[in-house]
């Protein structure tokens, strides 16, 4: 079943806009990542943040974590075309040593 | 990072066949897994490949419908048996290599299966 919930479902933007995605999970992590897939790809890591850390940047990305509300979220800044994709959150569990990925955000960026 | 490479790319199968998708990685690996994503929707774990041993199944998944092999570190094979028009989805190999982040995952390109 699914860990994590996204929302929304799909998201339309203009260039240069900043996007927002939002992540729900249900049990305790060690980590929590986002991926991005572009159509009919394979996925690609944009980041990891440890169940210990509350905010982390990387480039254009800012991912922030709240466990208490089992909560994540991803900023992209200032978004271009290219940002267009499919985004995935997912938590790592130590315990089941396994990632269970969310329903996905489908972003698109109108030029 | 990883190199992940899986074949076939894609195929189209008649019903009651099956199909072995082989997915081959240039890292040195800790572990690997397999994992099924059905059109427009998320990526489900069917399994984690072991070496030399018997994979792990999640739950709704199955040896006999899904067997699975990993004879190296390296390597292995998923096979979609006895396929259905319900089988139709993008399988992935993805795998957690040495030095990365515990739990940070690199994929295949994957491997879209149709069946008719």
């Amino acid at each position: 079943s699914q860990q994590g919930e996204e929302d929304p479902q799909a998201l339309s933007i203009q260039e240069g806009e900043n996007a927002t995605m939002n992540c729900s999970y249900k049990t305790s992590i060690n980590n929590l990542q986002w991926y991005r897939q572009n159509s009919g790809r394979g996925l690609v890591h944009l980041i990891l943040i440890r169940s210990n850390e509350r905010e982390k940047h990387s480039g254009r990305l800012r991912v922030t974590l709240d466990t208490s509300k089992k909560s994540s979220s991803l900023l992209i800044t200032a978004s271009r075309a290219a940002d267009t994709a499919s985004y995935f959150c997912a938590v790592y569990s130590g315990g089941y040593q396994k990632v269970t990925f969310g329903t996905g955000t489908k972003l698109q960026v109108i030029p | 990072s990883a190199v992940i490479s899986q074949k076939p790319s894609r195929d189209i199968c008649q019903r009651g066949t099956s199909l072995t998708i082989q997915c081959q990685v240039d890292s040195q690996v800790t572990m690997m897994f397999w994992y099924r994503q059905q059109p427009g929707q998320s990526l489900t774990l069917i399994a984690t490949a072991n070496q030399g041993s018997e994979a792990t199944y999640e739950s709704g998944f199955v040896i006999d419908k899904f067997p699975i092999s990993r004879p190296n570190l390296t390597f292995s094979t998923l096979t979609v048996s006895n396929m259905s028009p319900e089988d139709s989805s993008i399988y992935l190999c993805s795998v957690e290599v040495v030095g990365a982040l515990t739990g940070e995952l690199f994929f295949g390109e994957g491997s879209r299966l149709t069946v008719l």
